[in-house]
């Protein structure tokens, strides 16, 4: 059990379109989400939090309008990335976390190239 | 904010060597997790630490959260090329729903 998917699993955009990626928790309902952003052989860097039914808390330097997430149901969170530009290329991961449980399961990610 | 430093960032060693990697928290953390990420790979989730002085141990891994909470360590006994991957740790520093700090990882890598 707790498996999460993430779709596209990766994505080439011209610049200035928007992209929307989307996470899904398959076998559990997940009450919180998280995506992450991760640079060739680098660590994950958290961009916003996402509890279902309200807003996204973002992380200090992440744009809330250019990185818009949106956490409708206990088994789907969506981050849409707008406008997007070459240095939104990146790798994107979503983890989901159930109620009363302390693990993330972390999605495959998508990988994201703008040209 | 709170931060994560995790050393060393890589690691070469050869086949049945054993290999530690270090972990520090800015602050105090009430629980820390380990995570293994595959060349390619997601991170997958190892364990969680939340006592203080705790040691944890599965097969060759074993997983230290220090007395203050503030550090933690993963130890690999005798590594195998299987154990290839970067490892990360990730501190929370408050219990319920607060997001988890990672660090920047150690890239092991076994040579055969």
């Amino acid at each position: 059990g707790a498996v999460v998917s993430q779709h596209p699993s990766w994505v080439i955009c011209k610049s200035g379109t928007s992209v929307k990626i989307e996470c899904r928790s398959l076998d559990f309902q997940a009450t919180t989400m998280f995506w992450y952003r991760q640079f060739p052989k680098q660590s994950l860097m958290l961009m916003a939090t996402s509890n279902e039914g309200s807003k996204a808390t973002y992380e200090q330097g992440v744009e809330k309008d250019k990185f818009l997430i949106n956490h409708a149901s206990l088994t789907l969170s969506t981050l849409t990335v707008t406008s997007a530009h070459p240095e939104d290329s990146s790798f994107y991961i979503c983890s989901a976390r159930r109620l009363s449980s302390y693990e993330q399961y972390f999605g495959p990610g998508t990988r994201l190239t703008v040209t | 904010g709170q931060q994560v430093m995790q050393i060393p960032q890589y690691q070469h060693v050869q086949e049945g060597e054993d290999f530690t990697t270090y972990c520090n928290s800015s602050t105090t953390l009430s629980n820390i997790q380990w995570y293994k990420q595959r060349p390619g790979g997601h991170p997958v989730f190892l364990i969680q630490l939340v006592k203080s002085g705790e040691v944890k141990k599965q097969k060759r891994l074993t997983f230290q959260f220090g007395e203050a909470k503030k550090n933690s360590s993963l130890h690999i006994t005798a590594t195998q090329t299987t154990d290839v991957g970067t490892y990360f740790c990730a501190g929370r520093r408050n219990s319920g729903n607060t997001p988890l700090v990672f660090g920047k990882g150690t890239r092991l890598s076994v040579i055969a």
